[in-house]
């Protein structure tokens, strides 16, 4: 059974569109990730959610809005998208809030805007 | 804010090579310390980690030690395989979330 799955896996579309990835975590986990990941590999956190509340929200454009419906699953969903919105998007989650914890990462959603 | 300096790569060396990626950190206090691995077209996976000085976190033949003196945690591997060929990140957290390095691509030829 896959641990953190999302999904789509792979997602093209074109700039103006709205468009939103799926993440579910099976591990019973409280707290959920979003990365980004750019052409380069450097990895950037986005949010972070704890029993659906929102701890951390780094400085992403208001066009990211997470979505957490119950702590197994977070969303995120991104409005009006740009060719700079190009990248691997990644779910994470972990055991608690603390850094300390081990997190366990998704396959990735490669999202293209052309 | 924190950040997490890694050796710059790509990285390549030959099967049975001794591997050495450096890794910094500037956080302050007693930040835990990772390594992280990403296998091509898959997500990251932790390696190995450390939580307080001098402590030596081990894996799969790689190691890494907390040098609190240094603020270093180099990861090391004495005879590395093609298998190992991914994308390694440093990381280090002191509150709610990982910072991580620019990450090191390895390749190891056979």
């Amino acid at each position: 059974d896959t641990a953190v799955s999302q999904t789509p896996k792979y997602l093209v579309t074109q700039m103006g569109n709205d468009k939103s990835i799926k993440c579910e975590q099976n591990l019973g986990h409280d707290t959920m990730y979003w990365y980004k990941q750019d052409s380069k590999k450097f990895l950037k956190i986005m949010f972070s959610y704890n029993n659906k509340e929102l701890i951390i929200n780094e400085t992403v454009p208001n066009r990211f809005s997470p979505k957490s419906p119950d702590k197994a699953h977070l969303n995120l969903h991104i409005n009006s998208l740009e060719l700079g919105d190009s990248a691997v998007y990644f779910c994470a989650s972990s055991q608690g809030r603390q850094g300390a914890y081990e997190q366990y990462f998704g396959p990735g959603t490669r999202l293209t805007v052309t | 804010g924190d950040s997490v300096t890694q050796m710059e790569g790509p990285v390549t060396l030959s099967e049975e090579a001794f591997l050495t990626i450096n890794c910094t950190y500037t956080a302050t206090g007693y930040p835990s310390l990772f390594w992280y691995v990403q296998y091509p077209g898959e997500g990251l996976q932790l390696l190995l980690k450390a939580t307080k000085a001098d402590d030596k976190g081990s894996n799969k033949g790689f190691e890494a030690t907390y040098r609190k003196e240094t603020t270093s945690f180099h990861l090391e591997k004495g005879s590395v395989q093609v298998s190992d060929s991914a994308v390694y990140f440093c990381a280090e957290t002191s509150g709610s979330r990982l910072t991580f390095g620019e990450g090191t691509q390895l390749t190891v030829n056979p």
